[in-house]
């Protein structure tokens, strides 16, 4: 257990919906990021939030969108859903730390879009 | 980021120690090598990182030359439950995003 958690586990639903994701670091982890892992395209950044703030943006979509609020949970917003974008939404968080690589992540949301 | 290329797939027997050797020719000064597992439909785990030589945790060995364009990551005496995805990634610094190459699949038979 990584001390992450991300809910919901599972969410089936339809082209053009719109979903939320949410992710609540580990405990005094000031930095969320999301990953998305589908076949084709492995693992890819998203987006990556410190302190409320929006740190990184990496191959995220405009439909696409994320907050981080002042309890340091952070949720992704998907919009206008569209079947490629089934796939595995992962958050991570990391600590303050100078030369840390270590990111702590989640179990993941698994998205079907049908 | 310096680019990673690793193999894409390797067997292994129980109670072998499994070398995982990947290349990263422009790495920079300041980055460092980490290495991550990931096991089907779970996040990734940080298992191993380093700057240069040799750094050993309970989990891993990890082994940097002098020259850092590449790294080994070795894995003792693997059991079956080590099957899984292995990662390696180059970071600039902490507390920024990781970038994921294809990873190599490790698959332990019995």
């Amino acid at each position: 257990d990584s001390g992450v958690t991300q809910t919901p586990k599972h969410l089936i639903t339809a082209t053009g919906q719109r979903v939320t994701l949410r992710c609540s670091p580990r405990s005094g982890d000031l930095s969320v990021y999301w990953y998305q892992q589908s076949l084709d395209q492995g693992l890819q950044f998203l987006i990556q939030y410190y302190n409320g703030e929006e740190r990184a943006k990496g191959n995220i979509l405009e439909r696409f969108s994320a907050q981080q609020f002042p309890d340091l949970h952070s949720e992704l917003n998907l919009s206008s859903l569209e079947l490629g974008d089934s796939a595995l939404y992962f958050c991570a968080s990391s600590p303050q730390a100078g030369h840390s690589y270590e990111q702590y992540f989640g179990p993941g949301t698994r998205l079907t879009v049908t | 980021l310096a680019k990673t290329t690793q193999p894409i797939s390797m067997d292994s027997y129980e109670g072998q120690e499994v070398n995982i050797t990947c290349s990263h020719n422009n790495i920079a000064t300041n980055d460092y090598i980490t290495w991550y597992q990931q096991f089907p439909s779970q996040g990734p785990r940080f298992i191993i990182q380093g700057y240069k030589t040799k750094v050993t945790n309970e989990v891993a060995s990890l082994f940097i030359p002098a020259d850092r364009k590449s790294s080994t990551l070795s894995l003792p005496r693997v059991s079956l439950s080590d099957t899984a995805v292995y990662y390696c990634l180059v970071a600039r610094s902490g507390n920024t995003p990781l970038v994921f190459g294809k990873g190599t699949r490790l698959s332990v038979i019995a």
